[in-house]
């Protein structure tokens, strides 16, 4: 068990409505990843981070932010949600820039109605 | 550009038999590495094998193996002696700086057939 926590697991929310989702960790990785898994598209990074307020955006950054003012928590955040965010959404955490794996949380359903 | 290329979608293998699911990378990072992960139907991400581009040697881990061609940048799995637990969405991932970033394929789906 890597200590990862993603919260919420399941989330029905409006169109146009903000939503955070949390990814916690106990184990002091450094970095951490938000990715999207969509059917056909694999895991597509939303946006990443490499030390505590150190992060960048990935491949489909847009309508998307994301906070990390601690080690453990890694939070991402929808501005205002649409329809095209309906998705899974999955964080991972790694030690170190070496050979180390990447391990992943549980994953969150989001569902914009 | 696709950083990480599965081009199979799908494939079949017969239990007990071999199989390699393909992956090929694009980057200009002389350092970088080279990951493969499993996802059953239950939906967990699960780490496989990890190939860095200063080994020199094919990561081996039990079944699994990794075909490393740093000169045609591709990374295979080959998977021996397949079994039905075998069947999931695999995928390709590759790590390169700066930050670290981590980049994953499109995934290929394995089904495993007594």
């Amino acid at each position: 068990d890597a200590g990862i926590t993603q919260s919420p697991r399941h989330k029905v929310t409006e169109t146009g409505t903000p939503v955070t989702l949390r990814c916690h960790q106990t184990e002091n990785h450094r970095y951490m990843y938000w990715y999207r898994q969509d059917p056909g598209h694999g895991l597509r990074l939303i946006h990443y981070s490499y030390g505590v307020k150190d992060t960048d955006k990935g491949e489909v950054s847009d309508g998307y932010s994301v906070s990390r003012s601690k080690t453990e928590d890694f939070l991402l955040t929808l501005e205002s949600a649409t329809s095209s965010q309906t998705s899974v959404y999955f964080c991972a955490i790694r030690r170190n820039e070496l050979n180390t794996e990447a391990f992943f949380g549980q994953g969150t359903r989001l569902t914009v109605v | 550009a696709q950083k990480i290329t599965q081009t199979q979608p799908g494939m079949f293998v017969q239990e007990k038999e071999a199989v390699t699911l393909d992956c090929t990378y694009d980057t200009s990072d002389p350092s970088y590495g080279l990951f493969w992960y499993k996802q059953p139907s239950s939906g967990e991400m699960i780490f496989l094998i990890y190939q860095g581009s200063y080994d020199q040697q094919n990561a081996t881990e039990g079944r699994y193996s990794l075909n490393f061609q740093k000169a045609r940048k591709s990374a295979n799995l080959v998977i021996s002696a397949s079994q039905l637990g075998d069947s999931a969405m695999y995928f390709c991932a590759m790590r390169e700086g700066p930050g670290d970033k981590l980049i994953f394929g499109t995934g290929t789906r394995l089904q495993v057939f007594p």
